[in-house]
């Protein structure tokens, strides 16, 4: 009974390093969506996905490219980190869009 | 966009008080609008929505108001219990929008 499945939970990143956070849901669920968290700010939409090999902005998309190869996975890159991109980031996906979301355990993500 | 308005952003109070967190949106087009529940170290989790042609819906200790008028929802948490202590989390989805806006959190602290 998995749910979404973020990896890796932790990660400490360099500046200019770049990484890829994988996500995965079970649920056979069309809209993923990728958040990040930062205190008193809320849950800001960085990316979504409709479905199946389609990608779109969010709110603060500047800095990531993701990627839906597959109905299950969500990729989330960073290519060239910076320290403004520390935060914690959600993965999460739904059934709808107008239906309830179900999110992953979080990653925590420091650029040093 | 939408912009969702969270208050307030901290609520300390007894056990077995009530609790009210309160929403506004800006978008009279918005439809949906689920409550989160983030616990520490995990991701946030639905515990009611509402929908726009609803005022009102109860489940057991927690029920959402809506004044589709005013533009503006509530969470109500009667007889609160220290489990309910977590950051809570509104939401609003535009009409025909594929993506949900949130306000800033609400962490309350429900005191033994």
């Amino acid at each position: 009974n998995a749910g979404v499945t973020q990896t890796p939970k932790f990660r400490v990143l360099k500046t200019g390093q770049s990484m890829t956070l994988l996500c995965a849901q079970d649920m056979n669920h069309e809209y993923m969506y990728w958040y990040r968290q930062d205190p008193g700010m809320g849950l800001r939409l960085i990316h979504y996905s409709v479905g199946e090999g389609t990608t779109a902005k969010g709110e603060v998309p500047d800095g990531y490219n993701v990627s839906r190869l597959k109905k299950q996975n969500f990729l989330l890159g960073l290519e060239s980190a910076a320290p403004s991109q520390t935060s914690v980031y959600f993965c999460a996906s739904s059934s709808r869009a107008d239906t309830e979301a179900f999110f992953g355990q979080g990653t925590r993500l420091t650029v040093v | 966009g939408e912009n969702v308005e969270q208050h307030p952003s901290t609520l300390s109070v007894q056990e077995g008080d009530s609790a009210v967190i309160k929403c506004t949106y800006s978008d009279s087009a918005s439809n949906y609008f689920p409550w989160y529940k983030q616990e520490l170290g995990k991701g946030p989790q639905l515990i009611i929505d509402i929908r726009s042609n609803v005022g009102e819906k109860k489940d057991q200790r927690i029920a959402v108001t809506l004044n589709k008028t005013a533009k503006h929802f509530s969470l109500h948490i009667t007889e609160t219990q220290p489990e309910d202590s977590a950051v809570y989390f509104c939401a609003a989805r535009l009409y025909n929008f594929n993506k949900f806006y949130f306000g800033s959190g609400t962490k309350l602290n429900v005191k033994p």
